[in-house]
């Protein structure tokens, strides 16, 4: 069946450091691939996706390439900041029944220090 | 903006009880979810639904059950509330993708119901 395998975590960097967060995936057809990501005391929002194979998701300075030859999926950002900490999760979608369901990788917290 | 509403941000329960969570969205999506968020199991489908009065059980469906009978509306129900379904409790609506690739659409997520069954 279809699986998500993230980094665990925690993960904890200084600011301005560079983020690499590591996602393999498992699946049959061709799925979309998202991250997510879930501030303190909040819900889950989505932070990029990508929908076909060597599609980039990019926002807000992260960045992620969707790449079928190696089923992965890492979540990059150049610089981070305190208000990146967070709890990220990989997430792909698959065809289930008459919907698309998202299956949810474990989550890595992300702790950035000042 | 789209938006997900649960009926309650923290819970507590006895053992035994019967336990009602309440999910509206205000876009007209047709897929509904709930999943439950555990540390380090990440998030588990518990059930979802594609339509009006349609479900399906997710991943660990045993000991729940759900409604939809409004579009807007779905309702995660706990039959009899024991201390392993102490929990974080997500919903999140999604709309039926219209475009070639079925897969694509994201979800969008509630705030969450924190559950405590004592």
């Amino acid at each position: 069946g279809n699986s998500v395998t993230q980094m665990e975590g925690p993960v904890t960097l200084s600011e301005e450091a560079f983020l690499t967060i590591n996602c393999t995936y498992t699946a049959t057809g061709y799925p979309s691939l998202f991250w997510y990501v879930q501030y303190p005391g909040e819900g889950l929002q989505l932070l990029l996706k990508a929908t076909k194979a060597d599609d980039k998701g990019s926002n807000k300075g992260f960045e992620a390439t969707y790449r079928k030859e190696t089923t992965s999926f890492h979540l990059e950002k150049g610089s981070v900041q305190v208000s990146d900490s967070a709890v990220y999760f990989c997430a792909l979608s698959g065809r289930y029944s008459s919907a698309s369901k998202i299956i949810f990788g474990s989550g890595t917290r992300l702790s950035i220090r000042p | 903006d789209v938006k997900v509403t649960q009926s309650s941000r923290y819970l507590v329960k006895r053992t035994g009880e019967k336990v009602f969570l309440e999910c509206v969205q205000d876009m007209d999506h047709e897929n509904m979810f709930w999943y439950r968020q555990d540390p380090g199991l990440g998030l588990r489908l518990i059930y979802f639904s594609y339509d009006v009065k349609m479900k399906e059980k997710g991943d660990i469906p045993e000991g729940y059950s759900v409604s939809r009978e409004k579009k807007e509306r779905f309702s995660l129900i706990l039959e009899s509330a024991s201390t392993n379904q102490t929990s974080m409790y997500l919903c999140a609506s999604s709309p039926r993708s219209t475009g070639p690739n079925p897969m694509n659409t994201e979800a969008f997520f509630g705030q969450g119901t924190r559950l405590t069954v004592v």
